[in-house]
């Protein structure tokens, strides 16, 4: 079946460092992928829609400058916490869409999710 | 307003007995579907099954069954002879215009239910 690849698992570092995220789909084309971040115990909330060779689509309150995204591949999007702060320790975790398999109609692509990355700023 | 209600934080299951985690939605939009996933201590999510708007019956995959009503706008998954390797917590979502020019394909997730099966 479909494999998305999500690279570091874990990653610990010091404040105000850059942390690149990769999400790789391995044996399928994903021209949107969509990254979410979660808090222990809580719900995935969608950050933003990353379409592979254009801007990603935020979703309200994300700062796009603090979570940059790039999806410059059919099977690669990366996201960049720049300048990362204590407060942005959590759980991000991605999921690519397989345009070519649907979960009963047309339109409703099969999402695949990678294994998450946990981030701690120090 | 919340689109995805999990009404149940934590619940617990004897071994070998059957549990149901609520869940409701809300949506103006004729045309979407409805997932459950299970997501372990080891933080991956795994698909359990999926529920259209326009099907007519209920969906089910081995163990696990999607009681959809759709009137009452719930989506409520039943798990049957609970097993421990089923403790985890479980997430219903949603997508919205699947037939549609709106459908941006993103998933939008409930806060989850813990669920813990005793031995």
């Amino acid at each position: 079946g479909a494999v998305v690849s999500q690279h570091p698992s874990w990653v610990i570092c010091k404040s105000g460092t850059s942390v690149k995220i990769e999400c790789r789909s391995l044996d399928f084309q994903a021209t949107t992928m969509f990254w979410y971040r979660q808090f222990p115990k809580q719900s995935l909330m969608l950050m933003a829609t990353s379409n592979e060779g254009s801007k990603a689509t935020y979703e309200q309150g994300v700062e796009k400058d603090k979570f940059l995204i790039n999806h410059a591949s059919l099977t690669l999007s990366t996201l960049t916490v720049t300048s990362a702060h204590p407060e942005d320790s959590s759980f991000y975790i991605c999921s690519a869409r397989d345009n070519n398999l649907f979960l009963g109609d047309l339109g409703n692509e099969k999402l695949f999710f990678g294994s998450g990355t946990q981030l701690s700023v120090l | 307003a919340q689109k995805i209600t999990q009404t149940q934080p934590g619940m617990f299951v004897q071994e070998k007995e059957a549990v149901t985690l609520d869940c409701t939605y809300d949506t103006s939009d004729p045309s979407y579907g409805l997932f459950w996933y299970k997501q372990p201590s080891s933080g991956e999510m795994i698909f359990l099954i999926y529920q259209g708007s326009y099907d007519q019956q209920n969906a089910t995959e081995g163990r696990y069954s999607l009681n959809f009503q759709k009137a009452r706008k719930s989506a409520n998954l039943v798990i049957s002879a609970s097993q421990l390797g089923d403790s985890a917590m479980y997430f219903c979502a949603m997508r919205e215009g699947i037939k549609g020019s709106s459908n941006t394909g993103k998933l939008i997730f409930g806060q989850g239910t813990t669920l813990q099966v005793k031995p």
